[in-house]
């Protein structure tokens, strides 16, 4: 079983939707958990951590389940700049060790 | 959020030449840098861990001669493609850890993509 894996998709979505990604990890003792965000060609951004009691950041929700070992963020009225590939990403391990990332969600919001 | 700063942004050289990309922390100490590598429609592939004053742990099928790291302070280490061939070719991202506080968060450089003709 892969550390972090991700639905590849492509999801396309119309402007103005709500689109849920899911992410599970196979470490049950993992640390921490974020969502970073990557452009094209681009460097990947953080996004927002996720915390336990689940938290939110505008158009964007974050979910963590350490019962089953996913994670979810959720993105409500989707614009077209939403267009991008989502990493999940965990601290498997405790320590100073890197982080591990999925293989992203590529999501494309079509006007 | 902290700014890691990598430079060059783009390279193209011929085969055969070394190729040196250098990823600095520009507002926080990193004793932890990272450095990826990703190709076209790729996930990030973890190249190696840059240890300050220390050597580098190499990944499973990474070659450390090939591939220099340096982490001589704690803002700067760089990435040393030594004898590039078109086979390297790829974009090359660093990373550095804030740490302290609770953080675990990595903050990436802009990257380099490399082209080596």
């Amino acid at each position: 079983r892969k550390e972090v894996e991700q639905d590849p998709g492509p999801f396309n979505v119309p402007e103005g939707a709500t689109v849920a990604f899911n992410c599970t990890y196979s470490n049950s003792a993992s640390q921490s958990f974020f969502w970073y965000r990557q452009d094209c060609r681009k460097e990947p951004k953080l996004l927002m951590s996720v915390y336990s009691s689940g938290n939110e950041d505008g158009r964007f929700t974050a979910q963590l389940n350490r019962a089953s070992q996913y994670i979810s963020l959720l993105i409500r009225d989707s614009k077209l700049s939403d267009s991008a590939t989502y990493l999940c990403v965990v601290n498997i391990r405790p320590g100073n060790t890197p982080l591990v990332f999925g293989k992203g969600t590529r999501l494309s919001v079509i006007a | 959020g902290a700014v890691v700063s990598q430079h060059p942004s783009w390279v193209i050289c011929k085969s055969g030449t070394s190729v040196k990309i250098e990823c600095r922390s520009l507002d926080f100490q990193a004793t932890t840098m990272f450095w990826y590598r990703q190709f076209p429609k790729q996930s990030l592939m973890l190249m190696a861990t840059s240890n300050e004053g220390s050597k580098a742990t190499y990944e499973q099928g990474v070659e450390k001669d090939k591939f220099l790291i340096n982490h001589a302070s704690l803002t700067l280490s760089t990435l040393t493609v030594t004898s590039a061939h078109p086979e390297d070719s790829s974009f090359y991202i660093c990373s550095a850890r804030e740490a302290g506080g609770g953080k675990n968060i990595q903050y990436f450089g802009a990257g380099t993509r490399l082209s080596v003709l």
